[in-house]
């Protein structure tokens, strides 16, 4: 079973519309994290916003926030008042457990995100 | 260094031809972590280590595939006997041990074998 889905394999959206990034997630663990990259064309992977299993609020990080609905396993990216240059692949991941010893990442197979002008 | 390093940036080899990838992590950095990622897909987990200790490799597809971390530094990714199926990005990334935030990953290698 797939541990992370994000089923929007492309969006185009508006230059300064807001634009959510769906992403679900499986996982039996009471204790995880979840973690959005963005990829632009260029290939580098970019860290963007972390949430925590037991984390009460929404992270955010100035234009982005996430959505966290955890009896729903969804952790959704919002980007308010898109860019140009926020165009990109976007990839939702997980990390199972939260302690030393559990460090990997899974991620989806990731949303491209296109902002026309 | 500032970020992390791999090299080569581009790789072609011929099938049949061992190759290594190297990773230079973020000084201080003590987890590194390797990916590959198909084009269009998302990285695929492959092994990391704490310092020197591999602690989890359950991600290699293979025993051609083997990565070592001798002085918790400097990693080295070594593909045995390349088939045309490992062509893909490989990516390095480290963290500080139980970081809750982002990994930082690195450039990547891009591997074409022939």
């Amino acid at each position: 079973a797939q541990k992370i889905t994000q089923t929007q394999p492309g969006m185009f959206v508006q230059e300064k519309e807001a634009v959510t990034l769906d992403c679900t997630y499986d996982t039996s663990d009471q204790s995880y994290g979840l973690f959005w990259y963005k990829q632009p064309s260029s290939g580098e992977m970019i860290f963007l916003i972390y949430q925590g299993s037991y984390d009460e609020q929404n992270a955010t990080e100035g234009r982005y926030s996430l959505n966290f609905q955890k009896a729903r396993k969804s952790a959704n990216l919002v980007i308010s008042a898109s860019q140009l240059g926020d165009s990109a692949m976007y990839f939702c991941a997980m990390r199972e457990g939260l302690d030393q010893g559990a460090q990997k990442l899974v991620f989806g197979q990731g949303t491209r995100l296109t902002i026309n002008p | 260094g500032a970020g992390v390093s791999q090299s080569p940036r581009y790789k072609v080899t011929k099938r049949g031809q061992d190759v290594a990838l190297r990773c230079d992590p973020i000084s201080g950095h003590v987890s590194l972590y390797w990916y590959r990622q198909a084009l269009g897909q998302g990285p695929e987990f492959l092994t990391y280590f704490n310092y020197e200790a591999q602690q989890d490799k359950s991600g290699l597809p293979n025993d051609r595939f083997s990565a070592e971390r001798p002085e918790g530094s400097i990693s080295t990714l070594t593909i045995q006997r390349t088939e045309q199926r490992d062509s893909a990005m490989y990516r390095c990334a480290s963290s500080l041990m139980g970081q809750g935030g982002g990994y930082t990953f690195g450039s990547g290698t891009r591997l074409t074998v022939v």
